[in-house]
């Protein structure tokens, strides 16, 4: 079974909308962390924000909100005021507590597309 | 502060030839993991190194080894190239904690022909 889960086909969004890139994961693991990261045409991947599964609040970063809802198990990141420079590819990964420094396991990943 | 860093940037190599990618870890970072992605997909878990020594390792081949400095730079080997071996190689570094976020360098694409 697929641990992570991105189906969105290509997202499109104005500049300055805002945008959800939804994501649902898998996992027995009562203890895990969740992460995002952006991956421009340059192909560096860049961190944008994690949330622990014992996390109480939504995490927050600047522009980026995750909407965390333990219980559907889903992990959606929110892009607040969209910008040119949010056109990339984004991923959805995870961590699982099994082991130290346990791997991160990705999803497909979502290209979104910031119109002007 | 230095990121992490990947050389080389682009490789072009034949069938059955051998390849070594270089990465070194962001400043203070003792892990280093590969991950390689194939166009339009995400990465996939190599394997991982911390103190020296292979600590986890994904659904790859033993043409896939790998090697942890003491300063803690890594090198990722293929051998026996494959066609299906062209990808982006991406080394990711982070400093030991459980859930502590990986930091991903550039990648080196490696094209077989």
């Amino acid at each position: 079974a697929q641990k992570i889960t991105q189906t969105q086909p290509g997202m499109f969004v104005q500049e300055k909308e805002a945008v959800t890139l939804d994501c649902t994961y898998d996992t027995s693991d009562p203890s895990y962390g969740l992460f995002w990261y952006k991956q421009p045409s340059s192909g560096e991947m860049i961190f944008l924000i994690y949330q622990g599964s014992y996390d109480q609040q939504n995490a927050t970063e600047g522009r980026y909100s995750l909407n965390f809802q333990k219980a559907r198990k889903s992990a959606n990141l929110v892009i607040s005021a969209s910008q040119l420079g949010d056109s990339a590819m984004y991923f959805c990964a995870m961590r699982e507590s099994t082991g130290a420094n346990s791997k991160l396991t990705f999803g497909k990943g979502i290209t979104l597309s910031v119109r002007p | 502060d230095a990121g992490v860093t990947q050389s080389p940037t682009h490789l072009i190599k034949t069938r059955g030839q051998q390849v070594t990618l270089r990465c070194s870890p962001k400043s203070g970072h003792d892990t280093v993991s590969w991950y390689q992605q194939a166009l339009g997909q995400g990465p996939q878990f190599i394997f991982q190194y911390y103190e020296e020594e292979e600590r986890q390792r994904g659904n790859f081949p033993d043409r896939f080894s790998g090697h942890q400095f003491p300063n803690y730079s890594s090198e990722l080997n293929v051998n026996a190239l494959l066609l299906g071996d062209s990808a982006l190689y991406l080394c990711a570094s982070s400093l030991g904690g459980r859930f502590s976020p990986l930091h991903f360098g550039n990648g080196t694409r490696l094209t077989v022909t």
